[in-house]
């Protein structure tokens, strides 16, 4: 069974602060994404990379950056923190055109 | 560009009634995936569902079935026999990939099931 594992499920930094958010996969997905959820706006994708080192902007990518040195994992970086990026975050990994296998979340509270 | 909307923000259903949640898609692709996915309160999404554009055949998954016109580019979840682990937000997801992936979500339909 595919596992995502995200570092945290709540997270509280301060405005300013770079943030760091882990994303590990279990089954050698070459795909993985990292998405933000906010309430009547669904999912919207930050980043995703399709290989290691490879990385392609998503939708909202202004004020993230992402590194992917290995293939299980995939990290989020705020570079710094806005009281905005106050949200959860979402991280998948997908096999090809294979449906994504999501992270439990991490809840993300910038103050 | 592509989209996909759902423009049910909220529903709800008695136990052991169906119920149809719509989506309506908008691409230019011939080539595309089509998903649902559920999110329980405070836990892991999961996909429920997944149909190729490809297939004509309305994908079924036990109490899960998926009405898919293509032409309208329609794409309605319906959820048989409803039960209480049926309440969860549910997300449609179209994917593509023509030369890179896209991938794009609705904003989702939150289900509550009642006793």
């Amino acid at each position: 069974d595919v596992k995502v594992t995200q570092s945290s499920r709540y997270l509280v930094k301060r405005t300013g602060e770079k943030v760091f958010l882990e994303c590990v996969q279990d089954m050698d997905h070459e795909n993985m994404f990292w998405y933000r959820q906010d309430p009547g706006l669904g999912l919207r994708l930050i980043y995703f990379s399709y290989d290691v080192k490879m990385k392609e902007k998503g939708d909202i990518p202004e004020g993230y950056s992402v590194s992917r040195e290995k293939k299980e994992r995939f990290s989020l970086i705020l570079e710094s923190a806005s009281t905005n990026q106050t949200s959860m975050y979402l991280c998948a990994s997908s096999l090809r055109v294979r449906p994504q296998h999501f992270g439990d979340g991490t809840r993300l509270s910038i103050l | 560009a592509q989209t996909v909307t759902q423009s049910q923000p909220e529903m709800s259903v008695q136990e052991a009634e169906t119920v149809t949640l719509s989506c309506t898609y908008d691409t230019s692709e011939n080539n595309y995936y089509l998903f649902w996915y559920k999110q329980p309160p405070s836990r892991q999404m999961i996909l429920v569902i997944r149909q190729e554009a490809y297939k004509q055949q309305n994908a079924t998954e036990n109490r899960f079935s998926v009405n898919f016109q293509k032409a309208a580019k329609s794409f309605s979840l319906k959820i048989s026999d409803s039960q209480l682990g049926d309440t969860a937000m549910y997300f449609c997801a179209f994917m593509t990939f023509s030369g890179t992936y896209k991938y794009i979500f609705g904003t989702g339909t939150r289900l509550k099931v009642l006793a």
